[in-house]
C-alpha cells in the first residue's frame, strides 16, 4: 500500500464545531487531493495540493478549507461542520498529474458524522 | 453537473458471467480514462486505464473498450470470480495548461458475483 495515513479515521462530531481531518504520506509525492465519497455520487474532488502552499478547489470545496505547509502532510478543516458534511473522506497524492499515466493512491479513508 | 456519468448502479452477475459497466462523459478535453476498484472499508485502487488513441485495452479479465465519437467508454469483466465482488468507479481527466492530475468520477457501480 502507498504510504498514506489518514486521521482521525473515524469521527462524531456536533453540528457547528470546527473540524481537521489530517492526511500523511511518506511517498514525497508533489500532488495531494482530498474526495468525499457519497452514495450515488461517486468520489468528488473537495481541494488539491500540486506543492506546498499551492492548493485550489475542486468540484465541491464549499464550507471546506485546506492548508499545505510540508510535503507531507496535507489538511482539510470543515470551518463549522454540518449534516451534508458527513461523509467518507479520502485522501489521495501522486507524483505527477493523474492523466499523465501515473497512478493517483488513495488513502484508506476517515468516516466523519455530524450529528 | 455530472461530468462522467456511470450505468449500472448495481450489477449482479453469475460467476463465470461478463460484468459490464459503461460510462459516458461530456468533455472533450478529457485525454485520460482510469477504472478505479474499492472493496468494503477500503480506499479506491486503480485497476485498468485508456487513453483516446486506442478503442480497447486488455489487461487479465479486465478491458476497457473506449468509443471516442460516441463519448463513451465500458469496463467488461470476464469470467467474473465472487473476489471481484466491488464498487467500480470510472474516471476522467484532462491534460493541458494548469494540469494538475484533477480526477472526475463517475457514480460508481456495486459488482455482485454470486457463486
Amino acid at each position: 500500500d502507498a504510504g498514506i495515513t489518514q486521521s482521525p479515521r473515524h469521527k462524531v462530531t456536533e453540528t457547528g464545531t470546527p473540524v481537521t481531518l489530517r492526511c500523511h504520506q511518506t511517498e514525497n509525492h508533489r500532488y495531494m487531493y482530498w474526495y468525499r465519497q457519497d452514495p450515488g455520487h461517486g468520489l468528488r474532488l473537495i481541494h488539491y495540493s500540486y506543492g506546498v502552499k499551492d492548493t485550489d478547489k475542486g468540484e465541491v470545496s464549499d464550507g471546506y478549507s485546506v492548508s499545505r505547509s510540508k510535503t507531507e502532510d496535507f489538511l482539510l478543516t470543515l470551518e463549522s461542520a454540518t449534516s451534508s458534511q458527513t461523509s467518507v473522506y479520502f485522501c489521495a497524492i501522486s507524483s505527477r498529474p493523474s492523466n499523465s499515466g501515473n497512478t493517483i493512491y488513495f488513502g484508506e479513508g476517515s468516516w466523519l458524522t455530524v450529528v | 453537473q455530472q461530468q462522467v456519468k456511470q450505468s449500472p448502479q448495481s450489477l449482479i452477475v453469475q460467476k463465470g458471467g461478463i460484468s459490464i459497466i459503461n460510462c459516458a462523459y461530456e468533455n472533450t478535453a478529457f485525454d485520460y480514462f482510469p477504472w478505479y476498484q474499492q472493496f468494503p472499508g477500503k480506499g479506491p485502487a486503480l485497476l485498468i486505464a485508456i487513453r483516446p488513441d486506442v478503442s480497447e485495452k486488455k489487461e487479465g479479465r479486465f478491458t476497457i473498450s473506449f468509443n471516442k465519437s460516441a463519448k463513451q467508454f465500458s469496463l467488461h469483466i470476464m469470467d467474473s470470480q465472487p473476489g471481484d465482488s466491488a464498487t467500480y468507479f470510472c474516471a476522467a481527466s484532462a491534460s493541458g495548461s494548469g494540469n494538475t492530475g484533477k480526477l472526475i468520477f463517475g457514480q460508481g457501480t456495486t459488482l455482485q458475483v454470486k457463486p
